[in-house]
């Protein structure tokens, strides 16, 4: 069990930039969360995946933003054309749901600068 | 929509002090509240997981409390150490395996 796994931790970008970000869940964990954090602030919910199912998105993710978990195993996270109010850092959990221990596990995040 | 507060934004309290910290949620309806430490720049880790059914979970110096009815909860953190400095977050999840809903966090410092 090596955590959640999150790549690149920082990100420094020009405004209209395209970025992705990877996560890489606990192995065998079958839902996984993003959820973006600005300073100050609590973590706030963008979505979540059942195995390779999208199951709910939140609408702070607007059409710039597009999510995939292709194989049910690591997820991407895309925004298209950032712009200087993305700048957060976006964190990544996992869970086994269902199983013994039904928490989120989180990552250690992504911090996203657009300049 | 569920809405978390927590009081206050931030503390600062000198070593050995015992401590409240304050939660609050505006739809009873959850199925757990778990509390959060989460260090500058750094991801969660969780401290305590409270279900629905549970009054109160403790571990260590920390001991976490839940009550459903009023919407509130309480993380009380005994003889305070320079250590513990960090942003604590309190989060709720309306049905098992949904998002977390957080608070915005209180700010803690220890001073030696």
């Amino acid at each position: 069990d090596t955590g959640v796994s999150q790549d690149p931790r920082h990100k420094i970008t020009k405004r209209g930039q395209n970025v992705t970000f990877r996560c890489d869940p606990i192995s065998e964990h079958n839902r996984l969360y993003w959820y973006r954090q600005t300073l100050g602030q609590g973590p706030e919910f963008l979505t979540y995946f059942q195995n390779e199912a999208q199951l709910e998105k939140s609408r702070l993710l607007s059409d710039r933003f597009s999510a995939e978990r292709p194989k049910g195993s690591f997820s991407t996270l895309e925004i298209q054309r950032t712009e200087q109010g993305d700048s957060a850092m976006y964190l990544c959990a996992s869970r086994l749901q269902g199983g013994p221990k039904n928490i989120q596990y989180f990552g250690a995040g992504t911090r996203l600068s657009v300049l | 929509k569920q809405e978390v507060t927590q009081i206050p934004a931030a503390l600062s309290v000198p070593e050995g002090e015992n401590l409240v910290l304050n939660c609050s949620f505006t739809d009873s309806a959850i199925y757990n509240l778990q509390w959060f430490r989460q260090d500058p720049g750094k991801g969660l880790t969780s401290l305590l997981l409270i279900q629905s059914s549970q009054r109160e979970q403790t571990s260590g110096r920390l001991n976490a409390s839940l009550d459903k009815s009023s919407g509130r909860s309480t993380l009380y953190i005994a003889a305070s150490q320079p250590g513990d400095s960090a942003t604590y977050l309190c989060a709720v999840e309306e049905t098992s395996g949904s998002r977390l809903t957080f608070g915005e966090g209180t700010q803690l410092t220890v001073n030696p």
